[in-house]
């Protein structure tokens, strides 16, 4: 059973559009962050969140964190195929442990 | 400042072989983890180190798979025997603060193809 579900697990759209990724738990997490990875290398840290209702804007990406703090979303506005690669949400649970979701690939197509 | 630093990049076994993989954090992170991230999935926790200590090895499986972190710096995992399904990429990662405000410092991974 995976702890934190995100969804889509694959999209591909062209340039320009508008997306969103889901991660979504029954559990309850301190924070949860986002981290993209590219292929051959290991994940990168976009963002932290840790109050529940936060949201943090990074360029044309958007997170948000649900009020709960069992879900999160990712929203991009005006994909670049520079934003390909595969999206992870993570859970803190405790003060060390961080719990991995399924991860999102995404494709941007010029 | 260096990052994580992790070898071998690739390793190409037979299964019942065995195989070890090396990480050396970023200078003065305690904590070091060891993600098992197989194809198209997210990674999964095996082991978490704070300085020398074990935190969690829950999900290692342990009649095959070993790690140890001698003087809170370099770590190895290390499996004996290697089966099919090991074939995955092998993720170190380390952070110095707090993970709940902090963030992991992943290295480029180890992939091992095991056949």
């Amino acid at each position: 059973t995976q702890l934190l579900e995100q969804s889509p697990q694959f999209l591909s759209i062209q340039e320009g559009e508008n997306l969103t990724v889901y991660c979504n738990s029954s559990s309850v997490f301190s924070s949860l962050q986002w981290y993209r990875q590219e292929p051959g290398e290991g994940p990168v840290l976009l963002v932290t969140v840790v109050t529940g209702g936060e949201v943090k804007k990074l360029k044309r990406l958007t997170f948000q964190f649900g009020d709960a703090r069992k879900d999160s979303s990712l929203h991009i506005t005006a994909a670049q195929p520079g934003d390909t690669g595969l999206y992870l949400c993570a859970g803190a649970q405790g003060a060390q442990k961080l719990v991995f979701g399924q991860g999102t690939r995404l494709t941007i197509n010029p | 400042e260096a990052g994580v630093a992790q070898s071998p990049r690739y390793k190409i076994i037979e299964k019942r072989q065995s195989v070890a993989f090396w990480c050396n954090p970023i200078s003065g992170h305690a904590t070091l983890y060891w993600y098992q991230q197989i194809l198209g999935q997210g990674p999964k926790l095996l082991i978490q180190f704070q300085n020398n200590g074990v935190v969690d090895d829950s999900q290692l499986p342990k009649d095959r798979f070993s790690a140890e972190r001698l003087k809170g710096v370099d770590s190895t995992l290390k499996i004996q025997p290697a089966k099919l399904e090991d074939s995955a990429v092998y993720l170190c990662a380390s952070t110095q603060v707090r993970l709940n405000t902090g963030e992991l410092f992943f290295g480029e991974g180890s992939r091992l193809t095991v056949l």
